[in-house]
């Protein structure tokens, strides 16, 4: 299996903060890259799949970068509605493993 | 849409069962997988499975012994079997359709079940 490291596990910003989680995977995967924001008590909402692509509705201020085995998704400006936990996902191989997850707080 | 149902109580060493309801589009259209992911209380997201309109299974290898997935197209419905269950099966379990069976980007609510002894 391939395994997804997540950093940091959590982090605290301000509104308007720029904010960057990091996702590691433990062999290349291409681009085979989602990222996913969850609400508390909600389902995970598909953020960004192929790295880069912004699923529809998902605003701007979200973006996602990187290939092989490093991998970023940036807030650009974080907004009170972003307090979320956010998981990257890989679809390179069977099974899809997920990031154990980056809980982002507003200070 | 979609819409997961099922008991939110199984007892331990029995099956679980779930069905998944997709509303709002083609449960057999060639763009999708249909997958289940779990997510016990307070921790990180668990690929279950997956299957296509077609009746084709992929399983997560530390499943794969006691989960059936399987599709009913007439119904517009799939669904989840997972056998033996213990109280580490307890979890929110999430119905999702994957797009070429890599992203979720359309989720049930989720449906908590609970494994009692």
């Amino acid at each position: 299996d391939i395994q997804m490291t997540q950093s940091p596990s959590s982090l605290s910003a301000s509104i308007g903060d720029r904010v960057t989680i990091t996702c590691r995977a433990s062999q290349s995967i291409s681009s085979y890259l989602n990222w996913y924001q969850q609400k508390p008590g909600k389902a995970p909402n598909l953020l960004i799949y192929d790295v880069s692509t912004l699923h529809s509705g998902v605003p701007s201020r979200f973006s996602g970068s990187g290939s092989g085995t490093d991998f970023t998704l940036t807030i650009s400006s974080l907004q009170p509605e972003d307090l979320a936990i956010y998981y990257c996902q890989q679809s390179y191989s069977l099974p899809l493993t997920f990031g154990g997850g980056t809980k982002v707080e507003i200070k | 849409q979609l819409q997961e149902s099922g008991p939110g109580l199984v007892k331990s060493s029995e099956t679980l069962s779930l069905t998944c309801t997709v509303s709002g589009g083609s449960i057999s259209s060639s763009s999708f997988y249909w997958g289940w992911i779990r997510q016990p209380p307070g921790k990180g997201l668990e690929w279950i499975g997956s299957v296509y309109f077609s009746g084709n299974t992929h399983y997560n290898p530390s499943l794969k012994s006691r989960v059936t997935i399987s599709v009913d197209t007439s119904k517009t419905q799939f669904s989840l079997q997972l056998r033996s269950v213990t109280a580490a099966d307890t979890a929110v379990y999430y119905c999702a359709r994957l797009l070429h069976g890599n992203s979720g980007d359309s989720w049930g609510q989720g449906s908590l079940v609970t494994v009692s002894s």
